[in-house]
């Protein structure tokens, strides 16, 4: 298996434009976790998905900010619009059950807002 | 109070040193814990399970104490590519939801010659 798959691994965006971050979760896993790594605040769950369905979005930011996961096999992070403080690298992680597995993680996007 | 906490570092050690990572977290009812090491701009990805008795992987031991609510990972006999963040994770579940791997913000560690 190729992993978990993100794309862009890089995005240099504008103030105010929209940033749509992707995800390929590896096949068979059923949990789908978007984190964001900053250097002030370290990993912070953002939202996740349990067999395609949002359970808890309780760390989205704010409005801006948007997830979907239409299939088992691909979920976006939108930001809407996007500002500088959302500067930071989103991982996509996957998982298969929940309490004694393991979580995957994509190589990320590193998100620059100027 | 963060749920998963960790001293941040960093350890400068020197080849060869023994060195020891320590976090604790907040829930009881957490059911699984790892550690995860993460290099500069990388992924992060799994070191070791932590299992109640204890477990070892050639270098490095990792033990738990439900108790006391404390997970530590131990390296031996350091190396140079030992260098890297190490984030301790809890599998957590929030209000009784689902158990969700929860990350301490992670110790760094610098090997040097």
């Amino acid at each position: 298996d190729a992993g978990v798959i993100q794309s862009p691994r890089h995005e240099v965006t504008e103030m105010g434009q929209e940033v749509t971050l992707r995800c390929k979760p590896i096949s068979g896993h059923d949990y789908l976790f978007w984190y964001r790594q900053t250097m002030m605040r370290g990993l912070e769950l953002l939202i996740y998905f349990n067999n395609n369905v949002p359970i808890d979005d309780s760390g989205m930011p704010e409005d801006r900010f948007s997830a979907k996961m239409p299939n088992a096999s691909f979920s976006t992070l939108k930001i809407q619009p996007s500002e500088p403080r959302d500067s930071a690298v989103y991982f996509c992680a996957s998982s298969r059950g929940q309490m004694g597995t393991e979580a995957f993680f994509g190589q990320g996007t590193r998100l620059t807002v100027v | 109070r963060k749920e998963v906490e960790q001293d941040p570092g960093p350890f400068n050690v020197p080849e060869g040193a023994t060195v020891a990572f320590n976090c604790t977290y907040s829930n009881s009812a957490s059911q699984s814990f790892f550690w995860y090491r993460q290099d500069c701009r990388k992924e992060p990805k799994l070191l070791m399970s932590v299992y109640s008795s204890g477990n070892e992987d050639g270098r490095f031991t990792a033990q738990l104490n439900r108790a006391s609510q404390y997970i530590s990972l131990l390296i031996r006999d350091s190396k140079l590519s030992d260098s890297a963040t190490y984030l301790c994770v809890v599998n957590m579940a929030p209000s009784g939801g689902s158990y969700i791997p929860t990350f301490g913000r992670g110790t760094s560690l610098i090997v040097h010659p």
